[in-house]
């Protein structure tokens, strides 16, 4: 296993448009974090599951995003009808125990026009 | 509410000098800090974490960190720094009774010069 993937890498989309957001985490890892960061500021919680129920939003997910983990290891972030506040990179991490630190992925890029 | 401050957006220094991140955290009960860096175009990756025990922590890439509870501090050490550690640094803590979420500064960009 080499890690916690994101795919995409970059996504430039049309304002209006939905996109989702893939992120495969260490297969042992049964917690998967969302982070959204923008430009010059710190990674910002989004939400968080445990194997495949999600146990915390942040205000910042508003009803445009989803995120879902079906089956307990992969996970999806949609965002609806994307707006221009929305550019940001999106940050995908996964752990085993809290107290041991994330591993990150190396974030999907979102650019809204 | 858990807040972590980066004293610092910028630190220039020259290549081999010796370097010091701030980060400071408020909280009323016990926390768990960690340092991360971030390389351009990339995530994050973790330099090093204090969860309980010795108050000095060494991590990765010769970096080490003081967690000081009286002055409620975690700063980031290098005692000689090379171009290639030019990145962007974060601290966070997790609060231990908060849920799972980490909270982050708003990072330092650490410039070496040759």
């Amino acid at each position: 296993d080499t890690g916690v993937s994101q795919d995409p890498r970059h996504k430039i989309t049309k304002r209006g448009q939905n996109v989702t957001f893939r992120c495969d985490p260490i297969s042992e890892h049964n917690r998967l974090y969302w982070y959204r960061q923008t430009l010059g500021q710190g990674p910002e919680f989004l939400t968080y599951f445990q194997n495949e129920a999600q146990l915390e939003k942040s205000r910042l997910l508003s009803d445009r995003f989803s995120a879902e983990r079906p089956k307990g290891s992969f996970s999806t972030l949609e965002i609806q009808r994307t707006e221009q506040g929305d550019s940001a990179m999106y940050l995908c991490a996964s752990s085993l125990a809290t107290e041991g630190g994330y591993t990150f992925g190396s974030g999907t890029r979102l650019t809204v026009v | 509410a858990q807040s972590v401050t980066q004293l610092d957006s910028q630190v220039p220094v020259f290549e081999e000098a010796p370097v010091e991140l701030r980060c400071n955290y408020s909280s009323s009960v016990s926390v768990y800090l960690f340092w991360y860096v971030q390389y351009p175009n990339q995530g994050l990756q973790l330099l090093l974490k204090y969860l309980s025990g010795s108050t000095l922590v060494k991590g990765i890439n010769g970096f080490e960190a003081e967690f000081n509870k009286s002055q409620t501090s975690f700063h980031l050490r290098k005692p000689s720094v090379h171009i290639s550690d030019t990145a962007e640094y974060f601290c966070a803590a997790l609060k231990d009774n908060a849920g799972n979420m980490l909270t982050f500064g708003g990072g330092t960009r650490l410039m070496v010069k040759p």
